[in-house]
């Protein structure tokens, strides 16, 4: 079956733009977590929705915004963009509403955004 | 300025040598653990998970020992081939946590032929 799918793959913006995310999880996956990953901040949690719901959120400003759509897909919005917003962007998506054995989380490709 | 990145541990193996990542988690509270592999330019791979109800759990070529008393984890690799270089994270979820994860700081292992 097909992965978690995010587009687009690279993506170039400049300070003061903003930027929309697409991830498509797993047929069937109703959570999707979104993560940034940089040097120095290595990986670090976003928000977490789960069917429609956001249920969890990271230690992020309020730039950074999300939602989920019925059929499961979410975006993530990030306005007034600044140079440190460059990243790696990561969805996950699992099943559940709790990660355990067998209901692990499934990662994207990414999306490579650079703010200039 | 100048971005410091995080300092990641490596680790440098012989091909055929068995490899041992270890990592620290934070949370005591966290009842279930996964280590993933990155490899350049992609997402984490899953590669096995283990719940905080056990000691040790085995894979193919892998296995995961999770001791709670000093939360400490480590994945163990037998045979380590090429294929196998690239960064390991351990992550972390809680109780409680729905599906987030918490992320170590990640292990660069490289194997030399």
């Amino acid at each position: 079956k097909a992965g978690v799918t995010q587009t687009p793959r690279y993506l170039i913006k400049t300070r003061g733009q903003q930027v929309t995310l697409s991830c498509s999880p797993i047929s069937g996956h109703r959570s999707v977590s979104w993560y940034q990953q940089t040097p120095g901040q290595g990986l670090q949690f976003l928000f977490e929705y789960f069917s429609e719901t956001q249920r969890n959120k990271g230690n992020f400003p309020g730039r950074f915004s999300g939602r989920q759509f019925s059929n499961s897909r979410s975006e993530m919005n990030v306005s007034t963009l600044e140079l440190g917003d460059s990243a790696l962007y990561l969805c996950a998506s699992s099943f559940g509403q709790k990660l355990y054995m067998n209901t692990e989380a499934f990662f994207g490709q990414g999306t490579r955004l650079t703010v200039v | 300025g100048e971005s410091v990145g995080l300092h990641l541990p490596t680790l440098s193996v012989q091909e055929g040598d068995n490899s041992i990542i270890n990592c620290a988690y934070s949370n005591s509270a966290s009842d279930y653990f996964i280590w993933y592999k990155q490899e350049s330019g992609k997402g984490p791979q899953f590669i096995i998970d283990i719940r905080s109800n056990m000691d040790k759990r085995q894979g193919q070529r892998v296995t995961v020992l999770l001791n709670k008393t000093v939360k400490h984890l480590s994945l163990q690799i037998a045979a380590t081939q090429p294929g196998d270089s690239a960064v390991y994270f351990c992550a972390e979820n809680k109780a409680g946590g729905g599906n987030k994860l918490t992320f170590g700081t990640g292990t660069q292992l490289k194997v030399e032929l």
